[in-house]
């Protein structure tokens, strides 16, 4: 079975700077996708960035980029110029690609709690 | 809607009592999840709907739990018996067929048991 590791609980950053949220993984599977959700008080799951294991280019989405390191199993998250609005609890899931099977379910790792400060 | 709709927002139940959660996906999404977030923890797989094929249900926690998905469109989540373990976020989400299909969330229903 597949795990996602985030070892920060809590990370906090000043505004206008730069933070990387760390996501380690485990599996024995060579095609999966790789997320990093966002969920601010609201509790409403946003999608921030996506990566597919199959490329090696690491994804970016203005401010938020990812570092994946597919032999390592890393997939940190970097946020640049940091906001106040990007406080909120970051989810790294993982979804295989393997056809069939249970490639539908996302496997989360349980957050980093991430504060921002004016 | 624009989006996955969840009711009620808020639960506050009584101990032994049950509990309904419903879900409305977002219009055309053929997929539909159930995940539950405790307090501390990450979300916690509960139950998949693919069209009219039968659920997955491996992730409900005991038979306490079950979930059905009328006309392919809404689900309800039920709970019966609830205990106070059972308090948590239960969050519905939705996505077209398919592993390429983006998962779009609710806001989820808080259900707190006394």
């Amino acid at each position: 079975a597949q795990t996602v590791t985030q070892s920060q609980p809590e990370m906090s950053v000043q505004e206008a700077e730069t933070v990387t949220l760390s996501c380690t993984y485990d599996t024995s599977e060579s095609d999966y996708y790789l997320f990093w959700y966002k969920q601010p008080p609201s509790r409403q799951m946003i999608l921030v960035i996506r990566q597919e294991a199959y490329k090696q280019q690491n994804a970016t989405e203005n401010r938020f980029s990812v570092n994946f390191q597919k032999a390592a199993k890393s997939f940190s998250l970097k946020i640049s110029d940091s906001q106040l609005g990007d406080a909120a609890m970051y989810f790294c899931a993982y979804r295989s690609a393997v056809s069939g099977g249970s490639n539908y379910k996302l496997t989360f790792g349980k957050g980093t709690l991430l504060t921002v400060n004016p | 809607g624009a989006g996955v709709s969840q009711s009620p927002s808020n639960k506050v139940t009584e101990k032994g009592k049950d509990v309904e959660l419903r879900c409305d996906p977002i219009s055309g999404h053929t997929a539909l999840y159930w995940y539950r977030q405790s307090l501390g923890q990450g979300l916690e797989f509960l139950i998949y709907f693919q069209g009219n094929s039968a659920p997955d249900k491996s992730g409900l926690p005991s038979d306490r739990f079950s979930a059905e998905r009328t006309g392919g469109s809404v689900s309800t989540l039920t709970i019966q018996r609830t205990q106070q373990e059972d308090s948590a976020v239960y969050l519905c989400a939705s996505s077209l067929q398919g592993v390429l299909g983006t998962i779009y969330f609710g806001e989820g229903s808080w259900l707190t048991v006394v």
